[in-house]
């Protein structure tokens, strides 16, 4: 199951800051947090990821709270092409096979506006 | 362009065909993944290789029948399926598969019709 939280959609005007939350209060010292995004019928797309520090790049910043259990993906200017499925993902190594891998919820639906 | 490519990027299949469904990843990596995302659903993880050795069966039916001949390559070969696997086959990739910091990075995805 995945481990996170997250509002089902989201509404955001074109060139204002989204701000995409999260929770994920059960997640252990060495999990990273995860964002993706997935645009209809396209792959996910990766954007950002951390694991304690908060962190920034070309698309997005991640925000985490001190204590981990939460976390915002801020992403500064939306465009009308940010619209997607944004998803947050603590990524876990698997009982069985002991790789990590990345386990889908069914994320955030961020409709951007004019 | 993620580095990683699937083709068909669209399929349409009987269901008494064999079909393969083909990835390749140009980043040198070292774990590949096959994921599955039907209508409505979230992405599920179906196999993992890492160094061409398949280390995670996520419970997938032998319908399905993954391949990865080195380490750049992938394949899903595909018979007798039904038309409830009709969904978005998405190829993915990276570095290692054990590494929590190591980004995953997606194909497009092939659509797959079973007629």
């Amino acid at each position: 199951d995945a481990k996170t939280t997250q509002p089902p959609s989201m509404d955001c005007a074109e060139g204002r800051a989204a701000n995409l939350p999260c929770n994920h209060s059960t997640i252990s010292g060495n999990e990273y947090v995860y964002w993706y995004r997935q645009i209809h019928s396209q792959g996910p797309q990766y954007i950002i990821h951390g694991l304690k520090n908060n962190e920034t790049n070309e698309m997005a910043s991640l925000i985490i709270t001190e204590d981990r259990k939460s976390s915002t993906l801020i992403l500064p200017h939306a465009t009308l092409r940010d619209t997607a499925v944004y998803y947050c993902i603590v990524r876990v190594v698997g009982l069985s096979s002991g790789y990590s891998t990345l386990t889908f919820g069914k994320g955030t639906m961020l409709l951007v506006s004019p | 362009e993620t580095g990683v490519t699937q083709t068909p990027r669209h399929l349409v299949m009987g269901m008494t065909n064999k079909k393969s469904l083909k990835c390749e990843q140009h980043l040198g990596h070292n774990a590949m993944y096959w994921y599955k995302q039907s209508a409505k659903k979230p992405l599920e993880l179906m196999f993992v290789y890492s160094l061409e050795e398949r280390v995670e069966n996520n419970s997938v039916p032998s319908r399905f029948s993954p391949e990865c001949p080195n380490s750049s390559h992938l394949f899903l070969h595909l018979h007798t399926l039904q038309p409830e696997d009709s969904a978005l086959y998405l190829c993915a990739s990276s570095q290692d598969a054990g590494g929590l910091g190591n980004t995953i990075y997606f194909g497009e995805g092939s659509w797959l019709t079973v007629v």
